[in-house]
């Protein structure tokens, strides 16, 4: 396993129309994580799976904003109605669960993350 | 409201001389910290991370940091910069809970000249 993939790693659209993308995790990270980088910020939290449960969204994930994890493998994560607001990088990470202060619980390995951008 | 400040936006150094890249976080409680690194068109690569062990911590490509409870601070340092350190690099933290999830600093882009 090479690590997180993502695709498409860029994508141009329309004002209003949808887009989808896809994570692929690592294969034995039973968490994944939705990031959202804009120009010159860090990256911010969107939503997150444990296996195929939905366990968070952000306030930053509007209703156009849809996430699914089927099955506990893949993740998509879906925009409809796109607005030039929505035009940022989408990141996604993977974990494993753990607690405690254990350091591997903790750490997130990213993806190379899709460049969404609205015209 | 958990958070992480980068003190600088941008650092620019000479190859070959010491890096120090500022972080401090807010204190609820123990955090765990960790300092990321994103190269130009490549995903974010984890330079070490910071859980409560030893203050001291060491990463890969010669980074270090270290963490100060009474400053709440957590600055990234590195003894002689090369070209390949050129890059934006993030201070994260983590306070745990059921989510785990990361608060990014607004990142910090070091510049490294000839």
């Amino acid at each position: 396993d090479t690590g997180v993939s993502q695709d498409p790693r860029h994508k141009i659209t329309k004002r209003g129309q949808n887009v989808t993308f896809r994570c692929d995790p690592i294969s034995e990270h039973n968490r994944l994580y939705w990031y959202r980088q804009t120009l010159g910020q860090g990256p911010e939290f969107l939503t997150y799976f444990q296996n195929e449960a939905q366990l968070e969204k952000s306030r930053l994930l509007s209703d156009r904003f849809s996430a699914e994890r089927p099955k506990g493998s893949f993740s998509t994560l879906e925009i409809q109605r796109t607005e030039q607001g929505d035009s940022a990088m989408y990141l996604c990470a993977s974990s494993l669960k753990g607690g405690g202060t254990s350091g591997s619980s903790y750490e997130q390995y990213f993806g190379p993350g899709t460049r969404l951008t609205v015209t | 409201a958990q958070s992480v400040t980068q003190l600088d936006s941008h650092v620019s150094v000479s190859e070959g001389t010491p890096v120090l890249l500022r972080c401090n976080y807010s204190s609820s409680y123990s955090p765990s910290l960790f300092w990321y690194v994103q190269h130009p068109n490549k995903g974010l690569q984890l330079l070490l991370k910071y859980t409560s062990a030893a203050t001291l911590v060491k990463g890969i490509n010669g980074f270090e940091a270290e963490f100060k409870k009474s400053e709440t601070s957590f600055h990234l340092t590195k003894p002689s910069a090369h070209m390949s350190d050129a890059a934006e690099y993030f201070c994260v933290v983590s306070y745990g809970g059921a989510t785990n999830k990361l608060i990014f600093g607004t990142g910090t882009l070091l510049a490294v000249q000839p």
